[in-house]
């Protein structure tokens, strides 16, 4: 079975620090696996996601993750943290099986990050 | 790029009446939708997951005759909540998978309250 668990519950950085966000995965497939940021109630926005290609992914915002299988890890990164970045996060695993023509998503609990100046 | 209309953002309903929460996928076509509930400051819990035409599958512990699904077409797929209660006061989140890459494209949410 797929699972995700989100190493910190809360970060807290001052403005202009690097963000780390740990997330370590535990799938029978060969996993997809994304990182979506929440803002205070509103939907979920895809930062990045992991489908089997470069193991070091790109996405929006200046985020970033790598995906290290000896590891099972997909942490998060960012170089500098910018107010706007406070927000919650959840790292997420597909569970691959794709029965009924669709995969389920499996959510982390989430870590929330704050920003100070 | 993908987006999904989520309405109402936010209601408030007395106990015991019904709520509808909509979702719309505007630019594509939806072959999947998701329905999750998330509880404040916790993580999205999926309800179910419905496919277009056919009956919703319902996750474990989720009433299916309370929570209703409908996902009449490729772009409209619908949650009622029947003889709402307080302790249905909720964030609900759908969310669409598109026919065309398999994209999840989430909703902005709907904040349900019970009183």
């Amino acid at each position: 079975a797929q699972s995700v668990t989100q190493l910190d519950s809360h970060v807290s950085v001052s403005e202009g620090t690097p963000v780390l966000l740990r997330c370590n995965y535990s799938s029978s497939y060969s996993p997809s696996l994304f990182w979506y940021v929440q803002h205070p109630n509103k939907g979920l926005q895809l930062l990045l996601k992991y489908t089997s290609a470069a193991t070091l992914v790109k996405g929006i915002n200046g985020f970033e993750a790598e995906f290290k299988k000896s590891e099972t890890s997909f942490h998060l990164t960012k170089p500098s943290a910018h107010m706007s970045d406070a927000a919650e996060y959840f790292c997420v695993v597909s569970d691959g099986l794709f029965s009924g023509g669709y995969n389920k998503l499996i959510f982390g609990a989430g870590t929330r990050l704050a920003v100070h100046p | 790029g993908a987006v999904v209309s989520q309405h109402p953002s936010r209601v408030i309903c007395k106990s015991g009446t019904s709520v509808k929460i909509e979702c719309r996928s505007l630019d594509f076509q939806a072959t999947t939708m998701f329905w999750y509930r998330q509880f404040p400051k916790q993580s999205l819990m999926l309800m179910a997951t419905s496919n277009e035409g056919s009956k919703a599958t319902y996750e474990q512990g989720v009433e299916k005759d309370k929570f209703l699904i409908n996902h009449a077409s490729l772009t409209l797929s619908t949650l009622t909540v029947t003889s709402a209660h307080p302790e249905d006061s909720s964030f609900y989140i759908c969310s669409a998978q598109s026919r065309e890459n398999y994209g999840y494209t989430f909703g902005s949410g709907t904040r349900l309250t019970v009183v």
